[in-house]
This record gives structure tokens, sequence and C-alpha cells, in this order.
């Protein structure tokens, strides 16, 4: 079966470094995405990966390493307003998108 | 403003009754998706579109129907709610190349008593 597994909930402090995982079983790969949901609101794209390695968007950053199935996104110089879920999904060989449960990352000042 | 229109924002139905969520892009996304979102789960696609008049079945598609009679519109229909269908529903749309990301309008909440 198809898999997408990242940890429930994590707390990290304002100005802080936090590092959320996800790793994957799909039916194929063609690519890891990454979504920003506040509380009521819809998900936001905030990156993609289908290459190994780092890629880097301002405060966000987001490691891909296809053979071992694993992703990360990195948050740096923590605000109060990235408290929210981040969803990571991965497209499978059809090319439809399997959403992890969302891990809920609350910062406190 | 461009972007992905939902209605309606919120609705609380009663059992057996039908109900029609409509959702709107005037991105001119070829692909377009419907999502369930249910507490301590991922998103589970129901219904997707890879373009106007093809429509295709994702995870949870029973009890649920959709049509894409043209680019911009993708009406979900339930034709006898029950209240297991009681959930937050996500209508998505992407320009359809693997790598585009998936844009999303702001949710119907769905109540079915």
């Amino acid at each position: 079966g198809q898999n997408i597994d990242q940890p429930t909930e994590m707390t990290a402090t304002e100005g802080a470094i936090v590092q959320i995982n996800c790793t994957y079983q799909t039916s194929g790969f063609n690519g890891l995405f990454w979504y920003q949901q506040h509380a009521g609101e819809a998900p936001t794209f905030l990156s993609y990966n289908v290459l190994d390695g780092l890629e880097e968007k301002g405060r966000f950053s987001s490691f891909l390493s296809r053979s071992k199935g694993y992703s990360y996104l990195l948050l740096k110089e923590l605000q109060m307003k990235d408290s929210a879920s981040y969803l990571c999904a991965v497209a499978d060989s059809n090319y439809q998108l399997i959403w992890g449960a969302g891990t809920k990352l609350i910062i406190k000042p | 403003i461009a972007g992905i229109t939902q209605a309606p924002t919120s609705q609380i139905l009663a059992a057996g009754r039908r109900m029609t969520l409509r959702c709107t892009q005037d991105m001119r996304h070829n692909a377009m998706y419907w999502y369930r979102q249910d507490l301590g789960l991922g998103l589970r696609l129901i219904h997707y579109s890879n373009t106007a008049g093809t429509t295709g079945k994702g995870e949870v598609p029973d009890g649920y129907s959709v049509s894409r009679a043209n680019t911009d519109d993708f009406p979900l229909t339930l034709a006898s709610a029950v209240p297991s269908q009681t959930s937050v529903y996500f209508c998505a749309s992407s320009a359809g190349a693997s790598n585009q990301p998936q844009h999303f309008g702001d949710g119907t909440r769905l109540s079915i008593l």
C-alpha cells in the first residue's frame, strides 16, 4: 500500500530552527511537495523536490533522498505566523498526490 | 484576483438530501481535483479531471459524482448525503504537469445530520 508518515505535532521556540520529517512508500515517485495549512484555511504550496538534495527558498528549505524515501522541511528563524500544519505529499506513478496527515507546528514565544 | 472559488462556504444538510458543491477556477488550469479532509487523516482524493470532458475516480469516490463540461467548472454532487460524508471539502487545480503545484479553494465545511 501507499503510505506517507509525518509526526503528528511538534513544538518549537520563536527564532529557532525546526525540521519536519516525512517518510514515504508509494507506487512510483514523481516528486514530493510540501504545503502549509493554517487552521481553518486552504493548503498553500511551499516547495517541490524531484531530485535528491536541498532546495532553499528564503527561511524554508526542503530536502529529498529518493533512495531512503525521505524528505524534510527546514524552517529557520521561526516566527509566530509559522504556527500551522505542514503537509507532505508525493506524486505517485499516476501523478496523483498521496498526502500525509500533516504535522501541526506550535511556535512558543 | 485569479484563483479558485468554492461555494457554499459551509452547509448543514439533512441525511438523504442531494447536494452540489460548486468549484470555479479562472487560471485556465487543465487539471482539477476534489478532496475531503478529515481530522487525523491526510487529504483524500475523491474525483479528478485531467482536462475538460474527462473525469476519473480517486481514493474515495463512492457516494460522489463529478462533471467537467468546461475548463473552469468542476462541481461535486452528493446524490444522497450520509453522516459519514461530514467533512471539509477542498477543490484544487493545477496546470497539469507533474511538477506543477495544486492550488486550493477555501473549502466547504459540510455537516450531514
